[in-house]
């Protein structure tokens, strides 16, 4: 079993639905979670980060995180066609050093106009 | 310029060539990264420099082989690649070794004829 699961997609969704992206972990150390997207030919940014459990928001995404199911998600509000990309979680343990960061395999995501 | 740059964007190399990767940072972060993106599979992280020192090498072939002159720069040197190897090279930075939050550059896409 991978330490992080994500579904690799492709998700289409038409413009103004609204995304639910996921990753389960099995690794209950994990404290730290991200967000990152990643547009075609371009490295990830950063575009999430929560610690520990619960909600963030932050205009039209929302990070949600429950480490008692060891679940994540991200949900865009509103979407747009400039959201089509790949959407990478990413978490890591106690230190919260990139040096532990595990990623998912990123879902891609297509935002039809 | 702002941000991490890398050089060259594409690069095409036979088995026996002998190539490098640049990377330059222009945020004043201490530590550096280099991870390889294959299709479907989570990024892999390779190694990391904090100071211009190795801290990390991730059991990778001696084939690749990272020099970090300064602070500002990281290199990937290449040589007697396998295709297995093809792939996105992304360099990334942080602010310091054990800041979990990264920012990456735009790859180098690699191809091993």
């Amino acid at each position: 079993q991978k330490e992080v699961e994500q579904d690799p997609g492709p998700l289409s969704v038409p413009e103004g639905a609204i995304v639910s992206l996921n990753c389960t972990y099995s690794n209950s150390a994990f404290q730290y979670f991200m967000w990152y997207r990643q547009y075609s030919r371009k490295g990830p940014e950063l575009l999430m980060y929560t610690y520990s459990s619960g909600n963030k928001e932050d205009g039209r995404f929302t990070a949600q995180v429950d480490k008692s199911s060891k679940y994540i998600s991200l949900f865009i509000r509103d979407s747009q066609p400039s959201d089509s990309a790949t959407y990478l979680c990413a978490m890591s343990g106690v230190s919260g050093s990139a040096r532990q960061l595990t990623f998912g395999s990123g879902t891609q995501l297509t935002v039809l106009p | 310029e702002t941000g991490v740059t890398q050089t060259p964007r594409h690069l095409v190399m036979g088995m026996t060539n002998k190539k490098s990767l640049k990377c330059e940072q222009h945020l004043g972060h201490n530590a550096m990264y280099w991870y390889k993106q294959s299709a479907k599979k989570p990024l892999e992280l390779m190694f990391v420099y904090s100071l211009e020192e190795r801290v990390e090498n991730n059991s990778v072939p001696s084939r690749f082989s990272p020099e970090c002159p300064n602070s500002s720069h990281l290199f990937l040197h290449l040589h007697t690649l396998q295709p297995e190897d093809s792939a996105l090279y992304l360099c990334a930075s942080s602010r310091r070794a054990d800041d979990e939050k990264l920012f990456f550059g735009s790859g180098t896409q690699l191809s091993v004829l």
